[in-house]
């Protein structure tokens, strides 16, 4: 059973344009949703998290939106650069129980020049 | 954010080998390491989690005398890699964690065995 469902599979988005990241989650006990940012390579960065507890949170270019009723999360890019082309993992976590991340399938982000 | 540095970056041996990959927590105690197998354009998949001083829990599918993870330390962690074969060449990620702290991710190790 697949925890974490992430679409689309693959974006293009020209440059300036919005790309957005959909994520759903099954286990409402998750307290913790963080969006990784991954180049060919090399490992997963952080890039934004959000709990439960808000339904949005910005940090620079990249917001999350969080509806914890529908079970939903998103990543909004605006301003999208070509340097942001790269591939998105959403995941969730019980974060107070320092429990593993769970990944969605990842997101491979193209953004044209 | 917390720097964890994993060892080697890529790594090539023959069928039948052992290879170790190191990762350590640089500026934290990690309590708790999990280790990530991803294959080409796929998503990150848990093998094992281990908290220091303990036996490693390994994900089904994950065959614990193939792959042992030694966390003897809060800054240290390995994976050894052993009778590697083919179709264990993938990309390694260790991910550190203590407490109620967001995860860090190492750079990976790219594992090809031929």
């Amino acid at each position: 059973q697949q925890q974490v469902k992430q679409s689309p599979q693959s974006l293009i988005v020209q440059k300036g344009g919005i790309p957005i990241i959909n994520c759903a989650y099954e286990n409402t006990a998750f307290d913790y949703f963080p969006w990784y940012q991954q180049f060919p390579g090399k490992g997963p960065a952080l890039l934004i998290a959000i709990r439960p507890d808000v339904s949005e949170k910005k940090e620079g270019r990249f917001t999350i939106s969080f509806n914890k009723s529908a079970k939903q999360f998103s990543l909004h890019i605006m301003d999208s650069q070509p340097g942001d082309s790269a591939t998105y993992f959403c995941a969730a976590s019980l974060m107070n129980r320092d429990d593993k991340i769970i990944f969605g399938k990842g997101t491979r982000l193209h953004i044209l020049p | 954010g917390a720097v964890v540095s994993q060892h080697p970056s890529w790594v090539i041996c023959k069928s039948g080998t052992s290879v170790k990959i190191e990762c350590r927590s640089l500026d934290f105690q990690a309590t708790t390491m999990f280790w990530y197998r991803q294959f080409p354009k796929q998503s990150l998949m848990l093998m094992a989690t281990s908290n220091e001083g303990s036996k490693a829990t390994y994900e089904q599918g994950v065959e614990k005398d193939k792959f042992l993870i030694n966390h003897a330390s809060l800054t240290l962690s390995t994976l050894t890699v052993t009778s590697a074969h083919p179709e264990d060449s993938s990309f390694y990620i260790c991910s550190p964690r203590t407490g109620n702290t967001e995860a860090f991710f190492g750079q990976g190790t790219r594992l090809t065995v031929v």
